[in-house]
């Protein structure tokens, strides 16, 4: 398993202005991803965070929009950029590592953004 | 583009009765599957998984069925706690390790 830390837990932004949230692992990961969950919803995954290269964006999302560095191989951040209030969501840091069966997700505990 | 204000399937389960959640994926050259739990405020939590080899796999006091045939999974809990209520996603895997989740259920159990 692995032990994901989030900064900020919660923040409430003001409208038009740019938040970054951290993720960090208490171990070295290749696979960080970028899910978002919005009130009531499931989670969507944003972007796999590339060490090393630009992060891999899923339909829908944008780097101008969601920047996202992946400095080394524990630590990442996400930037929400021009928020707007439809940007109120969970964002949740996620690393995959091995098991027996396969594969496995695991989550921070979120950063909990609304904007206002 | 997304909708908002959509609410989760509900399942309402008078404790210690088994609640059983279902869940469709949609791309069936998936072969490894997960279960997580969602309380309220906290991150998703890992239940149970399954591969695509098998069609039932069974931990404490819960079960996961796959049904390949028609691209379905459940989730079996016995004697339903108290604390089993939360949100409960289904996850596919991608080509690339990414993992794509279903809509959720949210489970309330009925003291």
């Amino acid at each position: 398993s692995a032990v994901i830390s989030q900064k900020p837990s919660r923040d409430i932004c003001q409208r038009g202005t740019s938040l970054t949230i951290q993720c960090q692992v208490d171990s070295q990961v290749t696979m960080m991803f970028w899910y978002r969950q919005q009130p009531g919803q499931s989670l969507t995954l944003i972007a796999t965070a590339n060490q090393g290269s630009e992060a891999t964006y899923e339909s829908g999302f944008v780097i101008d929009k969601f920047p996202i560095s992946r400095p080394n191989l524990t630590f990442s951040t996400l930037t929400v950029s021009n928020m707007s209030p439809e940007d109120s969501s969970i964002y949740l840091c996620s690393v995959v590592t091995g098991s027996r069966s396969g594969n496995t997700i695991y989550f921070g505990e979120g950063s909990w953004l609304t904007v206002v | 583009g997304e909708s908002v204000g959509l609410h989760l399937p509900t399942l309402s389960v008078q404790e210690g009765d088994n609640s059983i959640i279902n869940c469709a994926y949609s791309n069936s050259a998936s072969d490894y599957f997960i279960w997580y739990k969602q309380e309220s405020g906290k991150g998703p939590q890992f239940i149970i998984d399954i591969r695509s080899n098998m069609d039932k796999r069974q931990g404490q006091r819960v079960t996961v069925l796959l049904n390949k045939t028609v691209k379905h999974l459940s989730l079996q809990i016995a004697a339903t706690q108290p604390g089993d209520s939360a949100v409960y996603f289904c996850a596919e895997n991608g080509a690339g390790n990414q993992f794509y989740f279903g809509t959720g259920t949210s489970l309330t159990v009925i003291p």
